[in-house]
């Protein structure tokens, strides 16, 4: 199985940088994924990485360690609207190239 | 463009009755994908279809479930009979290839009496 840890809540202020870890153990690593999701709603797609750096969308990053199995998803200049639950998932070789996600993050912005 | 759309939206029924879920997926997306959203095991992947053929069901729970598509455009997950551990919120989403990003339905939640 794929074992993919998060924290389980992050609380912040509005205009802060919030920073949410995600760490994974798995073989034949194909691909980071992370999904925001509303209270009630459907996750959306945020960013995907499968090589090591950075990807910038907007204020919202995500950097990849393959040596280090480590990701985190980086929020700027947050907003009320940010507040939600943030899904770490993982693609593998070794899972047939299944989705495994981690509990996700809730995120809560306060004024 | 119409994303993902999933019906019923809500579903509360009595257990032992059987309970049909339906997606119609994004138009020419090859993958489908039924998961399961709970608080104590988070989102679960059941089964998933490329070009409308089931490739990995290990995820199905047991045999009261089963899932279906008869077409590009649609796709149903069954449970038959019904019982109270299998109320959650089920969600359905598809992809153009298996390694590009999923796009969500707005899922349904299903409540077992």
């Amino acid at each position: 199985g794929q074992n993919i840890d998060q924290p389980t809540e992050m609380t912040a202020t509005e205009g802060a940088i919030v920073q949410i870890n995600c760490t994974y153990q798995t073989s034949g690593f194909n691909g980071l994924f992370w999904y925001q999701q509303h209270a009630g709603e459907a996750p959306t797609f945020l960013s995907y990485n499968v090589l090591d750096g950075l990807e910038e969308k907007g204020r919202f990053s995500s950097f990849l360690s393959r040596s280090k199995g480590y990701s985190y998803l980086l929020l700027k200049e947050l907003q009320m609207k940010d507040s939600a639950s943030y899904l770490c998932a993982v693609r593998s070789r070794s899972n047939d190239y299944k989705l495994s996600f981690g509990a996700g993050t809730t995120v809560t912005v306060r004024a | 463009d119409a994303g993902v759309i999933q019906s019923p939206r809500h579903e509360v029924t009595e257990m032992g009755q059987e309970v049909t879920l339906r997606c119609k997926p994004i138009s020419g997306h090859d993958y489908l994908f039924w998961y399961r959203q709970t608080m104590m095991r988070g989102l679960e992947l059941l089964i998933y279809f490329n070009n409308n053929v089931p490739i990995d069901d290990s995820g199905m729970p047991e045999d009261r479930f089963s899932a279906k598509m008869p077409n590009a455009s649609f796709s149903t997950l069954k449970i038959q009979p019904s019982e109270p551990r299998d109320s959650a919120v089920y969600f359905c989403a598809s992809s153009l290839q298996v390694n590009q990003p999923q796009h969500f339905g707005d899922g349904t939640r299903l409540s077992i009496l």
